[in-house]
């Protein structure tokens, strides 16, 4: 089966603190690739970064960094110094390459992420 | 501009009475699905298309019915809604298979059964 956990429901921080986004997952899969989407409280679902099992270079960009380490399963999102603009829900999403009837992308739960000024 | 429209974005509605939300992508795209978004669940795949005459259920197609009759469009149809169908829905549509590239949603259609 293919599940994706993201175990936080809601983080409140602080203007300027660095905030990290768990995800841990699950799959069957040997070929996978990760998601992670930022859905503002206008409704729309805004891509992030995509990377793929074989590829487990962290990456930054900007103020967004993800770590992924295959050993735990995980898949985590930092952001650093957080802006009020950073306020969202954060979903962290799988696709497999074979057990996926489908195609389709396997959503966490989401993470609702308030910054307060 | 690459994009997926959906319409209506906003549907208040009663038990029972028939409804399709439109879904059309402008960007020749091969693959095109139906999610629901529901608090603590995330998003669901209801249906996906692989191309224009090729539909399959997804993880909760009950309720729900899809046609692709032409490449760009995928309407999702509620034949007789339930209070239990009030959810936000996303259409997506990618070139190919989700993670092998990336899938574009539309803005999304809050659904509202009484």
């Amino acid at each position: 089966a293919q599940k994706v956990t993201q175990a936080q429901t809601e983080i409140s921080v602080v203007e300027k603190e660095d905030v990290t986004l768990d995800c841990v997952y699950e799959t069957r899969d040997t070929t996978y690739y990760l998601f992670w989407y930022k859905q503002p409280p206008s409704g729309e679902l805004v891509f992030l970064i995509r990377r793929n099992s074989f590829d487990e270079q962290n990456e930054i960009s900007g103020r967004y960094s993800w770590n992924f380490q295959k050993s735990t399963s995980s898949f985590n999102f930092t952001i650093t110094a957080s802006q009020v603009v950073d306020s969202a829900v954060y979903f962290c999403a799988l696709s497999g390459i074979v057990y996926n009837q489908g195609g389709k992308l396997i959503f966490g739960q989401g993470t609702e992420l308030s910054v307060k000024p | 501009e690459a994009q997926v429209t959906q319409n209506p974005r906003y549907l208040i509605t009663v038990t029972g009475k028939k409804l399709t939300v439109t879904c059309s992508q402008n960007m020749n795209h091969e693959y095109m699905s139906w999610y629901r978004q529901d608090p603590g669940l995330g998003l669901r795949q209801i249906y996906y298309s692989m191309n224009v005459e090729v539909t399959d259920k997804g993880d909760v197609p009950e309720g729900y019915k899809v046609s692709r009759k032409e490449k760009r469009n995928f309407p999702l149809i509620l034949e007789s809604p339930s209070p239990n169908q009030t959810s936000l829905y996303f259409c997506a549509s990618s070139s190919g298979l989700a993670g092998l590239n990336e899938q574009f949603f539309g803005p999304g259609t809050r659904l509202t059964v009484l």
